[in-house]
Parts: structure tokens; sequence; C-alpha cells
């Protein structure tokens, strides 16, 4: 069935360090990846997303890489700051006859250390 | 880049009464529009697709006849908590889609927290 699991549920890391999380998917035909931040009371904002027709896209300090065939992808974040706490999701399509839905992970809680 | 409007940012409503959440791309046209809920420290949990001019789809375990979704234009989706009860409080978040390949993604609102007292 359509599933999308996250990895770790919780993340902390110092300042300035990298943190990975890492998102499983179950559609194979899911085309589209994007990654959100969730600060507290407020909706998700896009950071990065990935198409299925590229392994890596960066942007700064962030850094997505996809692998179709294990059908998992990662985000990277180098440099961490204290601002970059915050929950993070990944979310998957499960692509439909008419129209795709947006399945999204359970979250990963990043904690950044000053 | 694209904007999506939801309104109200928060709610808080007496048992039994019926509350409306709009959400309006204001820059694109939304060919699907999900509704999300989402509990304190958990995820967003999609309770229903809707694609302008027809019906939504709800996700099982979802009561359409208590959370109404309509989705008139390409710009404006409404879903309303009918006889809402102090478990319907939670945070709700509408995204709406493009399918427009320059532009293709999904963009969410605000959220709205809804709470019932």
């Amino acid at each position: 069935g359509e599933n999308v699991e996250q990895h770790p549920s919780t993340l902390s890391v110092q300042e300035g360090d990298s943190a990975v999380i890492k998102c499983t998917y179950s559609d194979s035909a899911s085309n589209y990846f994007p990654w959100y931040k969730q600060e507290l009371g407020k909706g998700p904002q896009l950071i990065i997303d990935i198409r299925s027709n590229v392994g890596e896209k960066k942007d700064q300090r962030i850094a997505v890489t996809l692998n179709k065939t294990a059908k998992h992808f990662s985000l990277h974040i180098t440099e961490t700051q204290p601002e970059d706490s915050a929950v993070y999701f990944c979310a998957a399509p499960v692509v439909l006859a008419s129209y795709d839905k947006v399945i999204f992970g359970p979250g990963t809680s990043l904690s950044v250390i000053p | 880049g694209a904007v999506v409007s939801q309104h109200p940012s928060w709610v808080i409503c007496k048992s039994g009464t019926s509350v409306k959440i709009e959400c309006r791309s204001l820059d694109f046209q939304a060919t699907t529009m999900f509704w999300y809920r989402q509990f304190p420290k958990q995820s967003l949990m999609l309770m229903a697709t809707s694609n302008e001019g027809s019906k939504a789809t709800y996700e099982q375990g979802v009561e359409k006849d208590k959370f109404l979704i309509n989705h008139a234009s390409l710009t404006l989706s409404t879903l309303t908590v009918t006889s809402a009860h102090p478990e319907d409080s939670s945070f709700y978040i509408c995204s709406a889609g493009s399918a427009d390949p320059l532009n293709y993604g999904y963009t969410f609102g605000s959220g709205t927290r809804l709470t019932v007292v």
C-alpha cells in the first residue's frame, strides 16, 4: 500500500555539522520528491525538491539525493545553523489514474545545538 | 513563487457549530487541492483530495458528511467542519497542486488552528 517512511525521527547535531535525513517510499511510479520544513504553528515550507530524472540537486547548504532503484531519497544539510532547527517532512506522490496524492513521512525533529 | 492563502489562521468555536476554512491559490491555477489534518507532534494526514468541479475523494476513515469539501474554481477550495466536537480540534492545512510543468509542485497554506470548546 501507500507508505512513506522517514528516519530518524529525531536528530541532534552540533552547529556547523551536517545532518542527513532519509526517506523511503513505496510507489515506484512516484516521480517528484519534495522536502518540507515546518516551524511550530506554521504550515510546511518547501525547501527543496527533486524530479525522478535526476539523481541529485543542490541549493546552497541543502541537497537532496535520489535512488529510484532503491526507492529512497535523502535530505542533506551542511554547516547547520540554529535556525535550521525545525521538523522536516519528506513527501512522495502516489500516482493515481486522474491525479497524484501526496503522502507525507512521519517527520524528523532536527535540533541544532549552538 | 506560488502562494496559497488560507483563512482563518485560527478559530475557536462551540461544540455543535460548523466552521468553514478557505484556501486560495493566489497566482496559479490549482488543478488539485489537498486537505490535511495535523495533531500535535504528528505528521500531516491526508483527509481528502479535490479536483475543480468534481467531488472530493476522501481517505479511509474520514467522514465525508462531517468534513465537507468544495472546490468550485481553480483558485478556491473550502473545508467545512460540520457539527464540530472537541476531538475535531486540530491544525488543518490545505495544499494546492499545480500541473504546470514549469511550476510543478505543491504549495501549502499557512494552516488553520481549530479549537472546539
